[in-house]
């Protein structure tokens, strides 16, 4: 089993629609980080988190450390927004991250 | 906000032979660098972490005299693929992170390297 598990693995939606991944994981972490990938491989660092929620623009990112358990939601979103969204744990400060497989979301207009 | 770099973005090389990739942190200090390696299709795995003046520690599994990685600088950390194999042919990303910048990586836009 995955040290971290991703769901859905695809997603395709329509513009506008509220989107949400979940990421769950099994250890002990210090910090969640939710990432974007474009098709090109570049990656793009959207929330680090380490308890509760964060918000930047029409993106939401939450974590329940308890439950081992985060969520990224996208409002009102847009064919832009589509991409390969991952989900990454740090088990300490100073160590390196665990990856999700990654959830390839496509925005239809 | 913080920026890293890497060169070169794509590579094509000859079975045998060795590539070097660098990692740079632009407008701050990296106390730590990360690879990281990503085959079509699969997630993203930790090669090594890197530390600036000491030996980097690698994760089970990689070759540490296949992939040599210096860290001599505060903004500098290298990768060379030793006598590289087709199967080395993957998406080498790096990441950063430095004092002041607590648990937070910074992302350099990956390295593509064909193995022919």
């Amino acid at each position: 089993k995955n040290e971290v598990e991703q769901s859905p693995q695809n997603l395709t939606a329509q513009e506008g629609e509220f989107i949400t991944i979940n990421c769950s994981y099994s250890v002990g972490i210090s910090a969640l980080h939710w990432l974007q990938q474009h098709p090109g491989g570049g990656i793009v660092s959207l929330f680090m988190l380490s308890s509760g929620k964060k918000k930047h623009g029409r993106l939401i990112a939450t974590i329940n450390i308890q439950e081992k358990h985060s969520s990224l939601h996208i409002t009102a979103s847009h064919p832009r927004d589509s991409a390969v969204y991952i989900c990454a744990v740090m088990r300490g400060g100073a160590d390196g991250l665990t990856f999700g497989k990654g959830t390839h979301l496509i925005i239809q207009p | 906000g913080a920026v890293v770099s890497q060169h070169p973005s794509w590579v094509i090389c000859k079975s045998g032979t060795s590539v070097k990739i660098e990692c740079r942190s632009l407008d701050f200090q990296a106390t730590t660098m990360f690879w990281y390696r990503q085959f079509p299709k699969q997630s993203l795995m930790l090669m090594a972490t890197s530390n600036e003046g000491s030996k980097a520690t690698y994760e089970q599994g990689v070759e540490k005299d296949k992939f040599l990685i210096n860290h001599a600088s505060l903004t500098l950390s290298t990768l060379t693929v030793t006598s590289a194999h087709p199967e080395d042919s993957s998406f080498y990303i790096c990441s950063a992170s430095g004092q002041g910048y607590s648990y937070e990586q910074y992302f350099g836009p990956g390295t593509r390297l064909t193995v022919t």
